[in-house]
């Protein structure tokens, strides 16, 4: 039981390049998020999935997309890569009622320059 | 939404018991009150759940008071792996809503020997 995986652990883009972050979970729940954490700073929801088939906008979505691919699998997108989105990246799932019990990935640590 | 406020650090020592506040006097009636730990360079891990007066699992205790407008995470007898930032949230998760799913900056909690 793996939990919630990331990949890459760590990834460094010219600006203008394109890639896609990639979360699993083996937990069967149906939410799963996309969080950014800079230095200091608390983490950020980017866009979350409620359930298989839907994806909706957080705080900060803009430069971003995401694909909830199935059940398990939930990707992140940066189209055109800005310095400004050098940043952890953490995915995460939940399925408690409340939802606040969410189960954090390790995170990608991505670097644009 | 209910905005939270926690103090951005404290320090105790080891054994020591350790309770930190937070503050979210615009509370709705059907929030719930969460909080994770983080460490450095790990994503967030949840902790304790509560809604009203006191709850207690193997790692902390919540306290609420019956107005609700603030809460203490107390952890009992800290060692120095439990230097870490400490996140509060509030807020209300209905069917997959992401209101309140904001971390904030959190208290950065250092024991020292």
């Amino acid at each position: 039981n793996a939990g919630v995986t990331q990949t890459p652990k760590f990834q460094v883009l010219k600006t203008g390049q394109s890639m896609t972050l990639q979360c699993a979970q083996d937990m069967n729940h149906n939410s799963m998020y996309w969080y950014r954490q800079d230095p200091g700073m608390g983490l950020r929801l980017i866009y979350y999935s409620a359930s298989e088939g839907t994806t909706d906008k957080g705080e900060v979505p803009n430069g971003y997309n995401v694909s909830r691919l199935n059940k398990r699998e939930f990707s992140l997108r940066l189209e055109s890569a800005a310095p400004s989105q050098t940043s952890v990246y953490f995915c995460a799932s939940s399925d408690s009622p409340t939802g606040y019990e969410q189960f954090f990935g390790p995170g990608t640590r991505l670097t644009v320059l | 939404l209910a905005k939270t406020t926690q103090p951005i650090s404290m320090d105790s020592y080891e054994g020591q018991e350790v309770n930190i506040t937070c503050s979210h006097n615009n509370i709705a009636t059907n929030d719930y009150i969460t909080w994770y730990q983080q460490f450095p360079s790990q994503g967030p891990r949840f902790i304790i759940q509560g809604y009203k007066t006191k709850v207690t699992n193997e790692v902390a205790s919540l306290f609420i008071p019956a107005d609700r407008k603030s809460s203490t995470l107390s952890l009992p007898r800290v060692s120095l792996s439990d230097t870490a930032v400490y996140y509060c949230l509030v807020g209300l998760y209905s069917g997959g809503g992401a209101d309140g799913l904001t971390f904030g900056k959190g208290t950065h909690l250092i024991i020292q020997p």
